[in-house]
């Protein structure tokens, strides 16, 4: 079945460097991937919408500057956590599905643990 | 606007108990909704769906019907095991127009004690 792969699982920087998070559809093309973010103990939550070849939709409370998408292929979203501090350390997961339309399965990626020092 | 409300955990059962946990939804148009998991160490898997009013998911011995009159997606499962201990997230789904935008009820946690 489809899957999508996430990368890194974990991760810790320092305090004011960047990290740069992969998410990638490995028998699909994903048009649209999604970014979450999940707090300890608290619901995930829609950060941003990335959309392939054009700019990433993001919620509102979301810093576009400081979490940067790229959706450079149908297979690829980058989530660049730049100048990370930390109260960005959480769960970041993306999603994607295969295509559009009612119900259909959308797929998760495994996730991946930031934790800035 | 869209949004879940979900049981708040954790949940702790004994194995073979009866298991519910309570879902309900807000939601512009007609929304599909699904029952995720997180398993320990593990990203979410899909445990059940359903995408329209009176449809029931069912999966693993989990069911859940999709009550539109009461707005609700409730969880149950008749005998749990510890195998079943996990996190367990209640979402609805609308279009987006080339994918599915979600909305995450905040997680229960489920133990099943021997």
């Amino acid at each position: 079945g489809a899957v999508v792969s996430q990368h890194p699982s974990r991760v810790i920087c320092k305090s004011g460097t960047s990290v740069k998070i992969e998410c990638r559809s490995l028998d699909f093309q994903a048009t649209t991937m999604f970014w979450y973010r999940q707090f300890p103990k608290q619901s995930l939550m829609l950060m941003a919408t990335s959309n392939e070849g054009s700019k990433a939709t993001y919620e509102q409370g979301v810093e576009k500057d400081k979490f940067l998408i790229n959706h450079a292929s149908l297979t690829l979203s980058t989530l660049t956590v730049t100048s990370a501090h930390p109260e960005d350390s959480s769960f970041y997961i993306c999603s994607a599905s295969s295509s559009p339309g009612w119900g259909n399965t959308i797929y998760f990626g495994e996730g991946s643990w930031l934790t800035v020092v | 606007g869209n949004s879940v409300t979900q049981m708040e955990g954790p949940v702790t059962l004994s194995e073979e108990a009866f298991l519910t946990i309570n879902c309900t939804y807000t939601a512009t148009g007609y929304p599909s909704l699904f029952w995720y998991v997180q398993y320990p160490g593990e990203g979410l898997q899909l445990l059940l769906k359903a995408t329209k009013a009176d449809d029931k998911g069912s999966n693993k011995g989990f069911e859940a019907t999709y009550r539109k009159e009461t707005t609700s997606f409730h969880l149950e499962k008749g005998s749990v095991q510890v195998s079943d201990s996990a996190v367990y997230f209640c979402a609805l789904s609308v279009p987006w127009s080339t994918g599915n935008q979600f909305y995450f009820g905040t997680g229960t946690s489920l133990t099943v004690i021997p």
